[in-house]
């Protein structure tokens, strides 16, 4: 069965410094991949996606990401974290066609 | 520009109470999904339909119920509102063809409706 796990429940960085997020999933194919960020009492947010060619994929709020096929993860990346950055942030993984299936969210606090 | 537009956005009922949420969509997205949010658990796929007619269980079909009678409205429907069905329910849709500046298969979510069941 699809699957997506986030290994972190929780996350802690200083303001400033850099961020990474992992997930891993488990898909027979090349799946789609996304992550979204929700604030508090918000709705998602797309942050970034991938679906093929360049495994290294921009996304907003200078956010990237990175598609490894050998380690079936799609861990998200930010250089320096700003405080606007604490939310709960969901990656996601779909086959063509299908829903989309979700990891149970890492929530990032930011400390100044 | 509405895109995904939910209502109601608060509701509280009792248990054993009826109601219907509702989602409207004005992208011409052929799927339609339900998902409920709760604390530690992610978005958990409720139903969802490929299409107008046609419905699909997903991850947690229990208690609930859906339509889908016309292409741009998806239905969720609880017929006895239990307390475990206290959630935060979100609605998307996304499209089977690429558009812009949306691939297949990307999701456009709505603002979310927030139940509780007393």
């Amino acid at each position: 069965a699809q699957s997506v796990t986030q290994p972190d429940i929780h996350i802690t960085v200083s303001e400033g410094a850099s961020l990474e997020l992992r997930c891993n999933y488990s898909y027979g194919a090349t799946p789609y991949l996304f992550w979204y960020v929700q604030s508090p009492g918000q709705g998602l947010q797309l942050l970034l996606k991938y679906f093929s060619g360049d495994t290294l994929v921009q996304g907003i709020k200078g956010f990237e990401a990175e598609f490894k096929r050998s380690q079936s993860s799609f861990n998200l990346r930010k250089p320096s974290v700003h405080w606007s950055d604490a939310a709960e942030y969901f990656c996601a993984v779909a086959e063509a066609g299908t829903a989309l299936i979700f990891g149970k969210g890492t929530t990032l606090s930011v400390s100044s | 520009n509405a895109g995904v537009t939910q209502t109601p956005k608060f509701r509280v009922l009792k248990t054993g109470q009826s109601m219907t949420l509702l989602c409207a969509q004005d992208m011409n997205h052929e799927y339609m999904y339900w998902y409920r949010q709760d604390p530690g658990m992610g978005l958990r796929l409720i139903h969802y339909s490929v299409g107008e007619g046609t419905t699909a269980k997903g991850e947690v079909p229990d208690g609930y119920n859906v339509s889908r009678l016309k292409k741009q409205n998806f239905l969720l429907g609880l017929e006895s509102a239990a307390p475990s069905q206290t959630s935060v329910y979100f609605c998307a849709s996304s499209s089977t063809r690429t558009s812009g500046g949306a691939r297949s298969g990307e999701l456009f979510f709505g603002e979310g409706s927030r139940l509780t069941v007393l």
